[in-house]
């Protein structure tokens, strides 16, 4: 079966830290870009970060502010999201998602979505 | 940037009906570059369309996408139970709509 699977969430006070990670499976994970997207009950669907498949390429989007690194270990099957210095709005579900275009300088659509993982931000 | 707007918000129809779901982007989307995504209670999002038309495996021929330009539309025959659902439209490599809520009465 072709899944994604995150890991990783929690509860974290501001300024804290979390790894978050997602195991591919089913498929050849050196062969597809990666991405997290985030979601939340006001600002609905954000792109957080992409990662080329040989990983030389990374992106994240402008709120990120040199917080968040993105990266992967193809041998592992594995991506990675390093979440630092973290604020209360970055409270949110991430999903690990796919994308299936071949593009190495930015997403463009997903094909293939984790179930997510939750990462609240309180104190 | 351009910004997807989706309406109506809410859609709310008896099974067999047909929803008609639109996603209206503030400039031109170049080369249909839009995807349609389908997310059900307590799931993920799932593809169901890419380049404003194109059907994602495993997605059935009742849901059809449309449009072209500023202006898209998401067009699901004879809506069943499994359709509830909260529909979005992302413009390839920007944002998200803030999507619509489609519910069986």
């Amino acid at each position: 079966e072709v899944k994604l699977a995150e890991s990783g969430g929690g509860s974290v006070q501001p300024g804290g830290s979390l790894r978050l990670s997602c195991s591919a499976s089913g498929f050849t994970l050196d062969s597809y870009e990666m991405n997290w997207v985030r979601q939340t009950p006001g600002k609905g669907l954000e792109w957080v970060s992409f990662i080329s498949r040989n990983g030389e390429n990374a992106y994240h989007a402008e709120f990120v502010e040199g917080r968040f690194t993105i990266s992967r270990d193809n041998a592992k099957n594995s991506i990675y999201l390093h979440l630092n210095s973290l604020r209360a709005e970055d409270t949110a579900i991430y999903y690990c998602a796919r994308d299936p275009t071949g593009y190495i300088y930015g997403f463009n659509y997903f094909d293939l979505w984790g179930q997510g993982t939750l990462v609240t931000v309180s104190s | 940037e351009i910004v997807l707007t989706q309406s109506p918000g809410t859609l709310s129809l008896s099974p067999g009906e047909s929803a008609t779901l639109s996603c209206r982007a503030t400039q031109p989307i170049s080369n249909n570059y839009l995807a349609w995504y389908q997310q059900r209670p307590g799931q993920a999002p799932r593809l169901l369309i890419y380049g404003a038309s194109s059907r994602a495996p495993g997605i059935p021929d009742r849901i059809r996408g449309s449009g072209s330009g500023t202006d898209f539309t998401l067009t699901i025959s004879r809506v069943e139970p499994e359709d509830v659902a909260v529909y979005f439209c992302q413009q390839y490599g920007s944002a998200f709509g803030q999507g619509t809520k489609v519910e069986i009465k």
